[in-house]
């Protein structure tokens, strides 16, 4: 399936620690998606980025639209139980969303 | 005002039977995605509707999968002849325009016997 590369694959660590994580694709993107996603639910968005080099935060969430427009990156500080799930990043080029393979965050209290 | 909203939330059904999963859009949204999860796995993309344009229909894995949608309303994804590798959860996810992010609905898990 059409998918995009995202790393790392799953992560523990441990309660107060920082988190990242990034997505890169073989294209070009125009916008940058950042999502998480808790136990049978949908994915809610965190983070939307549209121009090249731009950094956008949301409370502990920081995003980056990587310069080459081909990435993107997602940082979580200071990590609280809660923020446990699988964060997904998904890009857009001229036409349609495609999503990355995800990350599982576990965070050890 | 009302998500996106999918039914069945989930489904069960012998292989070889064929299934239908609804999704109403977020009213006024013009873009419309279905995309399926297998268990732990990412989301693979299946198809985009766009307003009345063509469907994208690259990502539907065979001639088994299609999907329609009314103008710009109600979307309805048919698996015929299902088998146990089609068992996933299908999310469907709208947006207001091309560029504008993604709303998702809590998708329809489905398990084929």
């Amino acid at each position: 399936g059409q998918q995009l590369n995202q790393s790392p694959q799953s992560m523990f660590i441990q309660e107060g620690e920082d988190v990242s994580m990034n997505c890169t694709s073989s294209s070009i993107f125009n916008t940058w998606l950042w999502y998480k996603q808790d136990p049978g639910e949908g994915p809610v968005l965190l983070i939307a980025l549209y121009k090249a080099g731009e950094l956008t935060s949301n409370g502990r969430l920081t995003a980056q639209f990587g310069i080459t427009r081909k990435d993107s990156f997602l940082n979580i500080s200071a990590s609280i139980p809660s923020d446990v799930g699988i964060y997904f990043c998904a890009g857009r080029g001229t036409y349609k969303y495609i999503f990355g393979t995800g990350t599982r965050l576990k965070v050890l209290a | 005002g009302a998500g996106v909203s999918q039914s069945p939330s989930n489904k069960v059904t012998e292989k070889g039977k064929d299934v239908e999963l609804r999704c109403d859009p977020i009213s006024g949204h013009t873009a419309l995605y279905w995309y399926r999860q297998r268990l732990g796995q990412g989301l693979e993309f299946l198809i985009y509707f766009q307003g009345n344009s063509a469907p994208d229909k690259s990502g539907l894995p065979s001639d088994r999968f299609s999907a329609e949608r009314t103008g710009e309303s109600v979307s309805t994804l048919t698996i015929q002849r299902t088998q146990q590798e089609d068992s996933a959860v299908y999310l469907c996810a709208s947006s207001q325009i091309p560029n504008s992010p993604l709303h998702f609905g809590n998708g329809t898990r489905l398990t084929v016997t």
